[in-house]
């Protein structure tokens, strides 16, 4: 079981806003920036956004992070089927579980 | 372009070693902290171990703690991991990846494409 807890899964249409929650605690969320991965079908993830909510060149506008106290989100709009992928939230953690720890990944479905 | 390459993954069985490899290139390797992700067969991501630019700290996940060692050679921009007493729950894709900066602190930025490892009988 992950430290940081993503729902398994999600899901939207063409065009559609979708977002992705992580939660954590104060050693983690709580305490230090979060950040995002996207990994498509059979390859490496890619980082999607860094410190809450920058987003690496050549990452479109349409993917925005948020965070507040211990959870953190990750929003997509104007859905399109190339963003079906796999979402991982990631993040320092202070406790013995660190120091980077992970969600789960949620699973995102173009309908 | 940042590019890395990551090496010497395959079957081994329980109890055995293995050493992975990653060469870094396109960026000053030596001013960037990595690390080690892995991910086992449909599962999600899993820090191992990670260490800073010059390698004066490592960093190691509790499920590895005393089996592995990660350590660099900045001369030919490599970082290798020794695997030792490998068991079935190390079977995962191992990626290779730097950090924003010089310490293990710094979000991880780069990945290669990983080297697969499975440990079984």
């Amino acid at each position: 079981h992950s430290v940081l807890t993503q729902p398994p899964s999600a899901s939207g249409t063409p065009g559609q806003r979708v977002t992705i929650s992580c939660s954590g605690s104060n050693s983690n969320i709580g305490s230090h920036t979060v950040n995002w991965y996207q990994q498509l079908p059979g390859t490496a993830p890619k980082l999607l956004m860094y410190t809450n909510n920058q987003r690496p060149s050549g990452v479109p506008d349409r993917f925005s992070g948020s965070k507040s106290g211990t959870s953190a989100s990750l929003a997509i709009s104007g859905l399109q089927s190339e963003d079906e992928a796999d979402y991982y939230c990631a993040t320092w953690d202070d406790s013995l579980n660190g120091p980077w720890v992970f969600g789960g990944g949620t699973k995102l479905t173009v309908l | 372009e940042v590019q890395l390459l990551e090496s010497g993954g395959g079957l081994v069985q329980p109890g055995g070693s293995l050493r992975l490899s990653c060469t870094g290139s396109g960026f000053t390797f030596s001013n960037y902290a990595m690390s080690w992700v892995r991910q086992a067969p449909g599962m999600g991501l899993e820090w191992v171990s990670g260490i800073s630019d010059r390698g004066g700290t490592t960093n190691y996940a509790d499920s590895v703690k005393g089996r592995f060692t990660l350590s660099r050679d900045n001369s030919k921009n490599t970082l290798s991991l020794q695997m030792n007493s490998l068991r079935a729950d190390d079977t995962a894709m191992y990626y290779c990846a730097t950090h924003y900066g010089g310490y293990v602190s710094y979000h991880l930025d780069s990945w290669g494409q990983g080297t697969l490892v499975t440990v079984s009988s």
